[in-house]
């Protein structure tokens, strides 16, 4: 069975700080990889996706960057953190040419 | 743009009555339409995903969908305390990549 992990949990980071969040799939061979972000009480916005290892596509940057160092990890970064960057950052996969997305636990991140 | 929207807002539904939520879109060429649930602070839950006008049932869950009204809604049969959640709809276009996403329906059931 597939399983989507993301780390850290949850974090408190300062403005102006760096910021990496990671996610990992296992049991999945080359999967589809998302990040999403949510404002608290917002709409789910698409940021970025994969298909292949160091392939990464912008959706929406809001200043964030993303990367695909492995198969099975999905990185999401920035230099310098916004207020604005504050909210719950998910992760999903799936199948190629498959329709849904699964998604992991999520990360809360507030900025202060 | 696609453009997805979400009614109601909110709804609470006594346990056991059928719960029914609305989702409109703007683009009638959208593809595929799924149905998500989140609760709290945690990740999302797919639940039923729909490419052809008519039904899909998965469980409790089903989706109605009709392009030519640009509507899909969602219907949960038999509704539990426990599916207390935000329901949340998602469309894509021409590929399986991105998701426009509705802003969700907070559903409450009370016992």
């Amino acid at each position: 069975a597939q399983t989507i992990h993301q780390w850290p949990v949850a974090e408190i980071k300062a403005v102006g700080s760096p910021l990496s969040l990671g996610c990992t799939i296992k049991g999945k061979s080359s999967p589809n990889l998302y990040w999403y972000w949510q404002a608290t009480g917002g709409t789910l916005q698409q940021l970025f996706y994969s298909i292949t290892v160091g392939q990464v596509e912008s959706v929406v940057q809001l200043n964030l960057s993303a990367s695909r160092p492995k198969d099975d990890q999905f990185i999401l970064s920035t230099e310098k953190l916004l207020l604005s960057h504050s909210g719950f950052y998910l992760c999903a996969w799936s199948r190629l040419g498959v329709y849904e997305q699964y998604f992991g636990p999520g990360t809360r991140l507030t900025v202060l | 743009q696609q453009k997805v929207q979400q009614s109601p807002e909110s709804l609470t539904v006594s346990e056991g009555a059928m719960a029914s939520l609305n989702c409109t879109f703007s683009d009638g060429t959208s593809n595929n339409f799924r149905w998500y649930r989140q609760h709290s602070a945690k990740g999302l839950e797919v639940l039923v995903s729909i490419f052809s006008d008519g039904e899909k049932e998965e469980g409790r869950f089903t989706a109605h969908l009709n392009r030519a009204n640009l509507h899909v809604s969602l219907h949960i049969r038999e509704p539990q305390p426990s599916d207390s959640a935000v329901y949340l709809c998602a469309v894509s276009m021409d590929s399986n990549y991105q998701l426009i996403w509705g802003s969700g329906t907070k559903l409450i059931i009370k016992p």
